[in-house]
């Protein structure tokens, strides 16, 4: 099976716009998670998708959306982008066959750099 | 909430020696704890996981994880390391967001660098 990829890879995008980023899942898997990663903190939830519905949600601002298509493909929008959005955006999924998201496969990341 | 604690933010090893990472984490029930490996640039690799059972479990790359209930710990073990297991290792745990309550979602520790001297 193919891995979990995510487009683009490098982003480079300036103050005040907006950027959308995709992950395609492994094949069969209906949950898809969403995490930023930053030196300073770390790795932090922003949502999980589940069926074209956001189960769970991180404690991000508005500004951080996203969806999920009938495929399962998944898309994070930022809006308004600032300074500290810069980071490696990850995206798991999950064949989520209980109502506990079980083991998550990483994606390679987008790494953004706002400027 | 759920916590997880990694206390050792670098640790350095000369390849052949054995590894210890640790990782601490703090939930009421019982969780699902992960270790996961990162190389720089790169995304996050399982390397092991825990949801019941057998407390030793085994994952890939001769690394291997106890679950000590007791003393709310999974550490992460390895006899004998190599250069290639330089990287960033992550531990995490699966639980609800909320005490008792809302979704599950998945907690990450700070991570451990290690390095291997040669």
């Amino acid at each position: 099976k193919a891995g979990v990829t995510q487009t683009p890879r490098y982003l480079i995008k300036t103050r005040g716009q907006q950027v959308t980023l995709s992950c395609s899942p492994i094949s069969g898997h209906r949950s898809v998670s969403w995490y930023q990663q930053t030196p300073g903190q770390g790795l932090q939830f922003l949502f999980e998708y589940f069926s074209e519905t956001q189960r769970n949600k991180g404690n991000f601002p508005g500004r951080f959306s996203g969806r999920q298509f009938s495929n399962s493909r998944s898309e994070m929008n930022v809006s308004t982008l600032e300074l500290g959005d810069s980071a490696l955006y990850l995206c798991a999924s999950s064949p989520r066959t209980s109502g506990r998201v079980e083991t998550q496969y990483f994606g390679p990341g987008t790494r953004l750099l706002v400027l | 909430a759920q916590s997880v604690t990694q206390p050792d933010i670098h640790i350095t090893v000369s390849e052949g020696a054995s590894l210890e990472l640790r990782c601490n984490y703090s939930y009421g029930a019982t969780p699902y704890l992960f270790w996961y490996v990162q190389s720089p640039g790169q995304g996050l690799q399982l390397l092991l996981k825990y949801f019941s059972g057998d407390t030793l479990v085994q994952g890939i790359k001769g690394f291997e994880a106890e679950f000590k209930r007791s003393q709310s710990s999974f550490n992460l073990r390895k006899p004998s390391v190599h250069w290639s297991d330089a990287a960033e290792y992550f531990c995490a745990v699966n639980a609800r967001a909320y005490s008792g309550a809302g979704s599950y979602q998945l907690t990450f520790g700070k991570g451990t660098k290690l390095s291997v001297i040669p």
